[in-house]
């Protein structure tokens, strides 16, 4: 079964402009959540979507946005760029499940993204 | 805020040794879960522990969850070179409701000389 995918790896960008990263899920998992991770702050929560809704949001600014589509593919938007959003942004996809349930997360390779 | 601290935040040992990683929070967690990271990679899953007290075992890798859920250790026996990367551990707060949301650890670092 193929792993979580994730698009494009490497991206440089400048202050100010924006940018989408894309990711897609493991066949069948139906939750796709997204994390920043940078050398000082680590691996921080950004928002997780299930069946097209965000189910949950970390502490990071409206800048920072996601959707999901009907076949589960992800894809977050950061606009108007910061130096420091430059970090790895990971994408983990889970089954899913409902209240109760241990959803084991799969993660992707990631997106580095620098900003100049 | 839920946080999850680890201990040491590096550990360079020789091939052969043994080692324990610490991962202590003040919270409780319905599930843990630990993954290895390597440089430019994703996070690869371990194990993940669910029930307080639980003991699981991976090859050399052996992992328990506390009785009190608030904490977990990484224990690996005669540890070999591609046991080298960032370990990390995950915790997972499900009693409020449905979520995915996994809290990290500050990860440990690990390289194992030959």
């Amino acid at each position: 079964k193929a792993g979580v995918t994730q698009t494009p790896r490497y991206l440089i960008k400048t202050r100010g402009q924006q940018v989408t990263l894309s990711c897609s899920p493991i066949s069948g998992h139906r939750s796709v959540s997204w994390y920043q991770q940078t050398p000082g702050q680590g691996l921080q929560f950004l928002f997780e979507y299930f069946s097209e809704t965000q189910r949950n949001k970390g502490n990071f600014p409206g800048r920072f946005s996601g959707r999901q589509f009907s076949n589960s593919r992800s894809e977050m938007n950061v606009s108007t760029l910061e130096l420091g959003d430059s970090a790895l942004y990971l994408c983990a996809s889970s089954l899913g499940l409902g209240v109760g349930d241990v959803n084991e997360q799969f993660f992707g390779p990631g997106t580095r993204l620098t900003v100049l | 805020t839920q946080l999850l601290e680890q201990s040491p935040q590096f550990l360079s040992i020789q091939e052969g040794e043994n080692l324990t990683v610490y991962c202590n929070s003040s919270s409780v967690f319905s599930s843990l879960q630990w993954y290895r990271q390597e440089p430019g990679e994703g996070p690869v899953l371990l194990v993940t522990v669910v029930t307080g007290g639980e003991v699981k075992k991976l090859k050399r890798l052996t992992f328990q969850f506390g009785d009190a859920r608030k904490d977990s250790s990484l224990h690996i026996t005669a540890a070999q070179p591609g046991d080298t990367g960032l370990y990390l551990c995950a915790g997972s707060n499900i009693y409020g409701g449905a979520t995915n949301k996994l809290i990290f650890g500050t990860g440990t670092l690990l390289a194992v000389q030959p």
